[in-house]
């Protein structure tokens, strides 16, 4: 089966660090993926990874243990306009497609 | 700059409506999905398509059916809408051709329906 897990909601404060967990258990991988989505906006790409390790982009980072189905997102210097729903998704092993977790909202106050 | 459109932002329609949902990209790609996404609930996979005329069913196909005539246009219809079809639905492309890691799926700015 395919499952994916997320926290549902975080609350963190404007310049800090928050990590957001994702644990998978999918029948096939190839990559995991992070989007951001805004509330009535489409999701965008944010990081990927294949291999394990961590991934740095600006503020973001993405990090991803294979052996335990498990990867972060982590983001530094909040801003309020991280405000966002983070979505964890697992590719298949034939690269074909998708398998979503269910997001975990963020909520940056000042 | 790649580009995933459908057809309205906001839909409303009766129960019992046939609806017509139409996704269309410039991308070239050959993958293309429908989602619905519902609070709590994430995004869950209708159907997607690999090709032109091919169609694969996601987790909930039941009350869907999707059209692929053309690689750049992937319609979802709705045969009898119901009132617990009302949700918001994406579109999203993806090509697996590309060779660069970092493949990923486009998605388009979503519509929402309301059945009444």
């Amino acid at each position: 089966g395919q499952n994916i897990d997320q926290p549902t909601e975080m609350t963190a404060t404007e310049g800090a660090i928050v990590q957001i967990n994702c644990t998978y258990q999918t029948s096939g991988f190839n990559g995991l993926f992070w989007y951001q989505q805004h509330a009535g906006e489409a999701p965008t790409f944010l990081s990927y990874n294949v291999l394990d390790g961590l991934e740095e982009k600006g503020r973001f980072s993405s990090f991803l243990s294979r052996s335990k189905g498990y990867s972060y997102l982590l983001l530094k210097e909040l801003q309020m306009k991280d405000s966002a729903s983070y979505l964890c998704a697992v590719r298949d092993d034939y690269g074909q497609n998708f398998v979503f977790g269910p997001g975990t909202r963020l909520s940056v106050l000042p | 700059d790649v580009k995933v459109t459908q057809s309205s932002r906001y839909l409303v329609k009766r129960t019992g409506e046939k609806v017509f949902l139409e996704c269309v990209q410039d991308m070239d790609h050959e993958n293309m999905f429908w989602y619905r996404q519902d609070p709590g609930l994430g995004l869950r996979l209708i159907y997607f398509s690999y090709d032109v005329k091919m169609k694969e069913k996601g987790d909930i196909p039941e009350g869907y059916s999707v059209s692929r005539e053309k690689k750049e246009r992937f319609s979802l219809i709705l045969e009898s809408a119901s009132t617990n079809q009302t949700s918001m639905y994406l579109c999203a492309s993806y090509s697996p051709r590309q060779g660069t890691s970092t493949d990923t799926q486009y998605f388009g700015p979503g519509t929402r329906l309301t059945v009444l």
